[in-house]
């Protein structure tokens, strides 16, 4: 069974410049997660989806940040326009949805901003 | 609003040696799971091993097993017989079994297995 998949895995882009991320969940999981992990820190929630529903965006930056899940499969988090601060590495995580599942995660997108 | 505590930010042993995290945390739920995840150089997350707080059987999975002391809020993580794959950040993590399912993440303890 194909893991989560993410892309870019790198990304290099100068400040006020927009970015995406993409993420291709584990086949069947319903349930998808946007983590920003800042260096040296553990990951923290951005958003998360069951289905298309957006149902916890609460720390999710909305001057900035934007996120779309169409059809309940693959994600897509934008930034426009990227600051310094967001330098971090973006993870997706995706699980089967059934509220006590573990959560399985991607590779991550290593963001710099310049 | 909760909280997990790693308190070791680096770790070293020899290979073959066992060695324990520590993980602490503070929640005034009942019913919770925790887990231990690693993340290599590679940057992906793995899970090593995961526990439901209504089960008082410490959980394990092969050379990793974990101390859950319930009353106290802690969950330690043990590694027997260590071996160089097992370099990587060891992340602590909560989550609350009804309500926002998402995971509250320690800062990390970065484990080196030496040769």
């Amino acid at each position: 069974e194909a893991g989560v998949v993410q892309s870019p895995r790198y990304k290099i882009i100068e400040k006020k410049q927009p970015v995406a991320f993409w993420c291709n969940p584990i086949s069947g999981h319903n349930t998808l997660y946007w983590y920003r992990q800042n260096l040296g820190q553990g990951p923290e929630l951005l958003i998360r989806y069951e289905n298309e529903e957006a149902v916890d965006d609460s720390q999710l930056p909305k001057d900035r940040f934007s996120a779309e899940r169409l059809k309940g499969v693959d994600s897509t988090l934008k930034i426009q326009p990227a600051e310094l601060g967001d330098s971090a590495v973006y993870l997706c995580a995706s699980s089967s949805g059934r509220g006590r599942e573990t959560q399985y995660f991607g590779p991550g997108t290593r963001l710099l901003v310049l | 609003a909760q909280t997990v505590t790693q308190s070791q930010p680096e770790m070293s042993v020899q290979e073959a040696e066992t060695v324990t995290l520590s993980c602490t945390y503070d929640t005034s739920e009942n019913n919770y799971y925790l887990f231990w995840y690693k993340q290599p150089p590679s940057r992906q997350m793995i899970l090593v091993i995961r526990q439901e707080a209504y089960k008082q059987q410490n959980a394990t999975e092969n050379r990793f097993s974990v101390n859950f002391q319930k009353a106290a809020k802690s969950f330690s993580l043990k590694i027997s017989d260590s071996q160089l794959g097992d370099t990587a950040m060891y992340f602590c993590a909560f989550m609350k079994h009804r309500g926002a399912q998402k995971l509250v993440f320690g800062q990390g303890t970065r484990l080196t297995i030496n040769p």
